[in-house]
């Protein structure tokens, strides 16, 4: 049973606070690494997949770093908004199986 | 384009009774991969079809099937329902092209009662 497991499980941070969520994974049979946004009432949406150690991804405020030896990833959200209010969920796709690997995420709530 | 559609969104079932989902990828794509959330639980890998074959399956009973048609549309079957089965059925597609981001349907929200 693959254990991916992240934190903390939930956060309340101010409007224009800065934050970041971790996620462990197996650091065996490595193949990707995925965030996702899950906003209440909608679909998860893509943030990121990784696949390479070292990897850093960006995208506007939100940026992602892989480490797959020891077998972790950061989210980071730079000034968060309150549309970034969400749960953080991360994934972790392992070699020879098409499935993704769920931890159970992360929950941020941002004060206006 | 459009999205991964789901059809129903809601559904409401009585114990015993099998239920049937459906999926709907993104066009092009040949991958489905359907999952579970429980209150309390993440999400939860059920199988994965790609050209109409199902290549891994998750750790949930043989009640619980699914199936992959020639245009790549899925559905999820659920026979003999329990109290336990109620929960949010997600489905993604993805391209399997060296990209394996995975879009997400909305999901079917399943009571049983």
């Amino acid at each position: 049973i693959l254990n991916v497991e992240q934190s903390p499980q939930s956060l309340h941070v101010q409007e224009g606070d800065s934050t970041n969520f971790t996620c462990s994974f197996p650091s065996s049979n490595f193949y990707a690494l995925h965030w996702y946004r899950w906003e209440t009432a909608k679909s998860p949406e893509a943030l990121f997949v990784m696949t390479l150690n070292g990897d850093e991804k960006k995208k506007g405020r939100i940026s992602a770093t892989l480490n797959t030896k020891e077998g972790y990833s950061y989210l980071y959200i730079k000034g968060s908004q309150p549309e970034d209010s969400a749960t953080y969920l991360c994934a972790f796709e392992d070699t020879g199986r098409r499935a993704l690997t769920f931890g159970s995420g992360t929950r941020l709530q941002v004060q206006p | 384009k459009a999205g991964v559609t789901q059809t129903p969104r809601y559904l409401i079932k009585t114990r015993g009774q099998q239920v049937t989902l459906s999926c709907s990828p993104i066009s092009g794509h040949r991958s489905v991969s359907w999952y579970q959330q429980t209150p309390g639980q993440g999400l939860q890998f059920l199988f994965e079809y790609f050209s109409e074959t199902q290549r891994n399956k998750g750790n949930f009973p043989g009640r619980f099937s699914g199936r992959q048609f020639s245009n790549s549309r899925s559905e999820m079957n659920v026979s003999t329902l329990e109290l336990g089965d109620s929960a949010l059925y997600l489905c993604a597609s993805s391209s399997w092209t060296g990209n394996t981001e995975a879009f997400f349907g909305q999901g079917t929200r399943l009571t049983v009662v």
